[in-house]
């Protein structure tokens, strides 16, 4: 079976652009994250889907935002893009969206703001 | 506020030693605590995974405890190879305002040396 992919692998762009970063669960997998890490620090929660619907928000301006499809995949947009938003994008999918479910990464997506 | 503080910051040990890492939370409520390992420039991948319930739980040569009550929690590893280099995060999710959060501690850098 397949991880979870992320897509793209690596991605430049300019301040006040917007930027979509997307994400395929593990096939069966419910339940899609997304987390920021800065380079030298651990991830942050950004925000967790089930089922289509949001269920867990971490502290994060209204420019970031994100939305589960039908077949669970996720993308993760980030508007009026700053210099403070240059990291490495993590998913993570996991079978449910609560309790003590394994969640399993991607290998990220490298954004670079310029 | 809830927070999750790791120490060591960074460790460097010989091959063949053990080592204990720390993670002390002040993540109000709790459901569980989670240990991950991330290699440079990869996704973390998860170690242990433990409810309030549980003191202990073993992954091989890998060996967390927790305290609810001192909200203390400790990774043991036993035996270290070269391999083990790498990031070490705690992580405690729970519900905080009426939304399932989950808090990284920054990681320990463990360092084996041959």
């Amino acid at each position: 079976d397949a991880g979870v992919t992320q897509s793209p692998t690596h991605l430049i762009k300019t301040r006040g652009q917007h930027v979509t970063l997307r994400c395929s669960p593990i096939s069966g997998h419910k339940s899609v994250s997304w987390y920021q890490q800065v380079l030298g620090q651990g991830p942050q929660f950004i925000f967790q889907y089930y089922e289509k619907e949001e269920r867990g928000r971490g502290n994060f301006p209204d420019r970031f935002s994100a939305r589960q499809f039908p077949n669970y995949s996720s993308e993760l947009n980030v508007n009026a893009l700053l210099l403070g938003d240059s990291a490495l994008y993590l998913c993570a999918s996991s079978p449910s969206g609560w309790g003590n479910y394994e969640q399993y990464f991607g290998p990220g997506t490298r954004l670079t703001v310029t | 506020k809830n927070q999750v503080e790791q120490s060591p910051q960074s460790l460097i040990i010989l091959e063949g030693k053990n080592c204990t890492l720390q993670c002390n939370y002040t993540v109000s409520p709790f459901s569980n605590l989670r240990w991950y390992k991330q290699d440079t420039g990869r996704g973390p991948v998860s170690l242990t995974i433990m409810t309030f319930s549980e003191n202990t739980k073993s992954n091989g040569r890998y060996t967390a405890t927790l305290d609810a009550d001192t909200k203390q929690s400790s990774l043991h590893i036993t035996a270290s190879q070269l391999s083990d280099s790498a990031s070490y995060i705690c992580v405690v999710s729970g519900v905080m305002d009426s939304s399932y959060k989950l808090i990284f501690g920054s990681g320990t850098r463990l360092l084996v040396r041959p």
